[in-house]
């Protein structure tokens, strides 16, 4: 099992909708969690960060955080076309290592 | 002005060479990283530095071997290559310990190719 899981995707969105990106993580020591977005051949960019339980709110973006349920989101509220990409769930572990999940790939439709 | 740089961006090899990355950063930063992300484009990491000292090193064969001259400099040398070698290789930096969370900035990528 993963550290961090996400779906795969692809996550096919209309311009103008929220598209909705999902994460679980198993480690239950982390306390960090941060959204990275990649285009394709392209380095990770971080586009969020969180730490406490609820949600951050930062531009078109939400993030959500439920230690409980061990369970990270983000909201990408007026998707863009300039939107699609791969976006990493990743969890700071109790190791103090950055532990990503494999992506979800968004993509936005005209 | 880059503020995390790797070379080379492309890297085609053969089976059994022994190929260096090498990563410069001039953020200030203190801690630096090399992740690997395959095919699948699932990000892993491989070493972490702190001021030239080892602090993390996953599970990595032994022929993958990092060297940190001075804090602002990461290499990567990869002794006998094999196919499954390839992938995209990342250099990051953040500001701090590892374990203490700062972003992380991440490198352009070295895109190695192993035949």
């Amino acid at each position: 099992q993963k550290e961090v899981e996400q779906n795969s995707g692809p996550l096919s969105v209309p311009e103008g909708a929220i598209a909705s990106l999902n994460c679980t993580y198993s480690d239950r020591g982390s306390q960090s969690f941060f959204w990275y977005r990649q285009y394709s051949g392209k380095s990770p960019e971080l586009i969020m960060s969180i730490y406490s339980n609820g949600d951050k709110e930062d531009g078109r973006f939400t993030a959500q955080l439920n230690k409980a349920s061990q369970y990270v989101s983000l909201l990408i509220r007026d998707s863009q076309p300039s939107d699609s990409a791969t976006y990493l769930c990743a969890a700071f572990d109790s190791w103090g290592k950055l532990q990503f999940g494999a992506g979800t790939q968004v993509v936005v439709t005209p | 002005d880059t503020a995390v740089s790797q070379t080379p961006k492309y890297l085609v090899t053969q089976m059994g060479n022994d190929k260096s990355i090498k990563c410069e950063q001039n953020l200030g930063h203190d801690t630096m990283y090399w992740y690997k992300q395959d095919s699948k484009k699932f990000l892993k990491i491989m070493f972490s530095y702190n001021n030239k000292e080892l602090i993390i090193n996953e599970t990595v064969p032994n022929r993958f071997s990092p060297k940190s001259p001075d804090k602002a400099h990461l290499n990567l040398h990869i002794n006998s290559l094999e196919l499954g070698d390839s992938a995209v290789y990342f250099c990051a930096s953040t500001v701090g310990l590892a374990g203490v969370v700062n972003e992380q900035f991440f490198g352009p990528g070295t895109r190695l190719t192993v035949l």
